[in-house]
């Protein structure tokens, strides 16, 4: 069965700062990884997906990478700010059940003024 | 726009009561979920549809139950509500291809007094 880790699972950097999340999963024979962003009480806000076939996406001060072979994604946050505040979240599709996709448990990411 | 709406956004009700919590996307996607998800916790995969008058239970065992009667709507039913079912629920659409990721619903808050 496939898992999907989430270290830290709460970070709080200052302004201005770089930051990376990490995705960790176990079954490397993946169809596709997709990060989200959540606010409190609201629903899931796609960021980037990464195709098997892929090794990066980037839209805007966001970069992700896959790493199949070590079973490791990372979201890069270029110059965060208070507004990119939410929970970091990954889900991993595998080859072998494409239907549906497993959730690893968040970053809550916490961006002092 | 293509998108996924989710009504109501907000509901309170006495136990006991029955409930529909509706899903509708715009995109044709064949696959629709249901998951659950706690203040601050993880979610939880409880109905999934793969299209047209199939439905499957996920991974959290629910009292409730779905239908798939139009690939755009997929309906989530408590037949009788109790507190134990206060929780807010997202609903989600996907189709097949690596090129394609979840896009969520903006959930609803239930809460059963």
């Amino acid at each position: 069965k496939q898992e999907v880790t989430q270290i830290p699972a709460a970070l709080s950097v200052p302004e201005g700062e770089n930051l990376v999340l990490n995705c960790s999963f176990t079954d490397s024979a993946i169809y596709n990884l997709q990060w989200f962003r959540q606010d409190p009480g609201k629903g899931l806000t796609s960021l980037l997906l990464i195709q098997s076939s892929q090794r990066e996406q980037t839209s805007g001060r966001l970069n992700a990478s896959l790493d199949k072979s070590s079973g490791r994604s990372t979201l890069y946050i270029a110059a965060s700010q208070p507004g990119d505040s939410a929970t970091y979240l990954c889900a991993v599709t595998i080859m072998r059940d494409a239907g549906k996709s497993t959730f690893g448990d968040g970053t809550t990411l916490t961006v002092k003024p | 726009e293509a998108d996924i709406y989710q009504t109501p956004r907000y509901l309170v009700i006495g136990t006991g009561k029955k409930i529909t919590l509706e899903c509708s996307q715009t995109m044709g996607h064949d696959k629709m979920y249901w998951y659950q998800q706690d203040p601050g916790m993880e979610l939880h995969l409880i109905h999934y549809s793969y299209g047209v008058n199939s439905t499957e239970k996920g991974d959290l065992s629910s009292e409730s139950t779905v239908s798939r009667i139009r690939t755009e709507h997929f309906p989530l039913t408590l037949e009788s509500a109790r507190p134990s079912h206060t929780s807010q629920y997202l609903c989600a659409s996907s189709e097949w291809g690596a090129s394609y990721g979840y896009t969520f619903g903006s959930g609803t808050r239930l809460t059963v007094v």
